[in-house]
């Protein structure tokens, strides 16, 4: 049950795109197809923005979208804009016994 | 609209015990696995546990297995947690969501537990 690895930090300015990896192992990213992204602001709840590597619940922007290579899934922000800025987790089903591993999360900073 | 609302958090002695509840609107709570998440100040978020549809299987991350048990009441649409042996690293706010198939689809709002003498 590791967690998977995110880089701590990510930036951009308005309207350019950012691309965050989390990367994991054969047995939660490389072996599964339920990776999940989520956007958390200071003091609030995480929000779903995409689930199964690259669906968007309804009502995310479509500036968001979400790709996986092997072990590793990536989220994409486009025409970043100045609520973007947030902490962004990723998770992915790690197999053994069902559970969930989460990712350290990258805080993006919109310049 | 669907809602989660947590509740039970506080200040908790190491050792003690405590029980974290959480309540969920719409019949559409029963069709789906529960889960809660954690989140140690100033950190990233941890699953916890989660339980299927019917309570029948329950799943637990290692390091709260044997002292945390997550259960569930489909009649009054809940989903609990009984954490028992608390330690200071259990200090976190606690969320409950809704789990659709590996992804937490509806957070809560979650609740605060501290663990400290």
């Amino acid at each position: 049950q590791s967690a998977l690895t995110q880089p701590p930090s990510a930036s951009g300015s308005p309207g350019q795109s950012v691309t965050m990896s989390c990367t994991g192992t054969s047995s939660d990213v490389g072996a599964y197809n339920y990776v999940s992204w989520y956007q958390q602001h200071p003091g609030k709840a995480p929000r779903l923005i995409i689930y199964e590597v690259t669906k968007r619940p309804s009502g995310v922007p479509d500036r968001f979208s979400g790709s996986k290579s092997g072990n590793t899934a990536s989220l994409t922000v486009s025409g970043l804009q100045a609520e973007d800025e947030a902490d962004y987790y990723c998770s992915s089903c790690a197999g053994i016994n069902n559970v969930v591993v989460f990712g350290g999360g990258t805080k993006l900073t919109v310049l | 609209e669907v809602q989660v609302v947590e509740s039970g958090g506080g200040l908790v002695q190491p050792g003690g015990s405590l029980r974290l509840s959480c309540v969920a609107s719409g019949s559409i709570f029963n069709n789906y696995w529960m889960t809660w998440v954690r989140q140690a100040p100033g950190k990233g978020l941890e699953y916890v546990a989660d339980v299927t549809q019917d309570g029948s299987e329950k799943h637990y991350v290692d390091s709260v297995r044997g002292r945390f048990t997550i259960s569930r009441d489909n009649a009054k649409n809940s989903v609990y947690l009984q954490m028992n042996s608390l330690k200071a690293e259990d200090t976190a706010m606690y969320y409950c969501a809704r789990h659709n198939w590996y992804a937490f689809d509806i957070w809560g709002q979650g609740t605060m537990l501290t663990v400290s003498s």
